[in-house]
């Protein structure tokens, strides 16, 4: 039972170096999420698709892409990778609005450094 | 906007006090609690929800109690081990808004002595 999925776990860039971030989940889930965690900031939502085929921009989209590959997957891209882009990543999956109750699952997440 | 505030850590306790974390909303619609913990080194997990007033959540000897009226979704632990250190988001969904995501608090640390 794998859940989501991350990978890398680990990875230190070059400033201006580019890279993308993998997420898979295996529950079948209609939503997945992409999430940033700096310390002090808490938890902020970069991007997220409420469905195949569609995404939308969180509160903190500059300097990502996402592609949704497909029901399982979705990606978040780094096309020149800044020191301010040093954090923790963390995808997360759900099933979208009902049940109430429904929370996310997250991934183990990737440690992002930008040097 | 839908908002949680969360009271701010680090919160350090010894081990076998009482953990009380505070934690207060605002949402648009009628919201989803959760508290989410997460370990060191590790992504965020489940730790207990309520969907309606006057729910009470538990799990692992944590409880929470969804208080509509005073718009709060409190933490409590009457006996902390060492291993309960971690740091412990407050969280609420709206089901059936804009895009009905999740809504995080920024967190607060505990670390329990022993």
């Amino acid at each position: 039972n794998a859940g989501v999925t991350q990978t890398p776990k680990f990875q230190v860039l070059k400033t201006g170096q580019s890279m993308t971030l993998q997420c898979a989940q295996d529950m079948n889930h209609n939503s997945m999420y992409w999430y940033r965690q700096d310390p002090g900031m808490g938890l902020r939502l970069i991007y997220y698709s409420a469905s195949e085929g569609t995404t939308d921009k969180g509160e903190v989209p500059n300097g990502y892409n996402v592609s949704r590959l497909n029901k399982r997957e979705f990606s978040l891209r780094l096309e020149s990778a800044a020191p301010s882009q040093t954090s923790v990543y963390f995808c997360a999956s759900s099933e979208a609005g009902q049940p109430r109750g429904y929370g996310y699952t997250f991934g183990s997440g990737t440690r992002l450094t930008v040097v | 906007g839908d908002s949680v505030t969360q009271m701010e850590g680090p919160v350090t306790l010894s081990e076998e006090a009482f953990l009380t974390i505070n934690c207060t909303y605002t949402a648009t619609g009628y919201p989803s609690l959760f508290w989410y913990v997460q370990y060191p080194g590790e992504g965020l997990q489940l730790l207990l929800k309520a969907t309606k007033a006057d729910d009470k959540g538990s799990n692992k000897g944590f409880e929470a109690t969804y208080r509509k009226e005073t718009t709060s979704f409190h933490l409590e632990k009457g006996s902390v081990q060492v291993s309960d250190s971690a740091v412990y988001f407050c969280a609420l969904r709206v089901y059936g808004g804009s895009q009905g995501n999740l809504i995080f608090g920024k967190g607060t640390k505990l670390s329990v002595k022993p």
